[in-house]
């Protein structure tokens, strides 16, 4: 099983630009994820989703989209980037609910908006 | 509003001694908690996952404690060695929407030869 593997590993974006961050996990999880990281703010929570057609707002959403037609696959789009969307993007998946169930994480990626 | 705290300051050890990271929580009750592990540039990765009947939990040289009390939850690392060098996080089921976490900010690790 390759896991959960996200794609790209780095990108840059000018400022207005937008983009999808991809994220595909082959474990058949119900539920998936997606997490920021800066640095002095700890891991923050974007949307995440429970099984394909159903997602919810995180912690932070605003200016990220998301959907989920399959069970695999779980992309996070930026519509209009700006610089304080510079960040280091995780996506997780879990066989069950988040609270009880070890989450698996991607490699991430690191965006940068200029 | 849920509060998680963990030492922001980094843990320096020597090789050979036992690490205790500290995890402290305020405004909830969790019935859960799990620790996970960060390397530099990786996603963090699972550790334990302790219930707050359970008090302590053991995996090989890891021992995570749970005291409803203190609110805190205590991870240890006996005979630490520089492979155990990473920021470990404890994260807390998320007081919005339902089955969300919630992380701390995670404290670094460092382990001396």
């Amino acid at each position: 099983n390759a896991g959960v593997t996200q794609t790209p590993k780095f990108q840059v974006l000018k400022t207005g630009q937008s983009m999808t961050l991809q994220c595909a996990q082959d474990m058949n999880h119900e539920y998936m994820s997606w997490y920021r990281q800066d640095p002095g703010m700890g891991l923050r929570l974007i949307h995440y989703s429970v099984g394909a057609g159903i997602t919810d707002q995180g912690e932070v959403p605003n200016g990220y989209n998301v959907s989920r037609s399959t069970t695999e696959d779980f992309p996070l789009r930026l519509l209009s980037a700006a610089p304080s969307q510079t960040s280091v993007y995780f996506c997780a998946s879990s066989y069950g609910g988040f609270r009880y169930n070890e989450q698996f994480f991607g490699p991430g990626t690191r965006l940068t908006v200029l | 509003s849920q509060k998680i705290e963990q030492n922001s300051e980094a843990l320096n050890i020597q090789e050979g001694k036992t690490a205790t990271l500290t995890c402290n929580y305020t405004n909830y009750s969790p019935a859960y908690l799990q620790w996970y592990r960060q390397d530099p540039g990786r996603g963090p990765v699972f550790l334990l996952l302790i219930r707050e009947n359970e008090k302590e939990k053991r995996k090989e040289r890891l021992k995570v404690t749970f005291d409803t009390t203190l609110k805190q939850s205590l991870f240890h690392i006996t005979a630490s060695q520089p492979a155990d060098s990473a920021t470990y996080l404890c994260a807390f089921p998320g007081d919005s929407g339902y089955s969300t976490l919630t992380f701390g900010k995670g404290t670094m690790l460092l382990v001396s030869p």
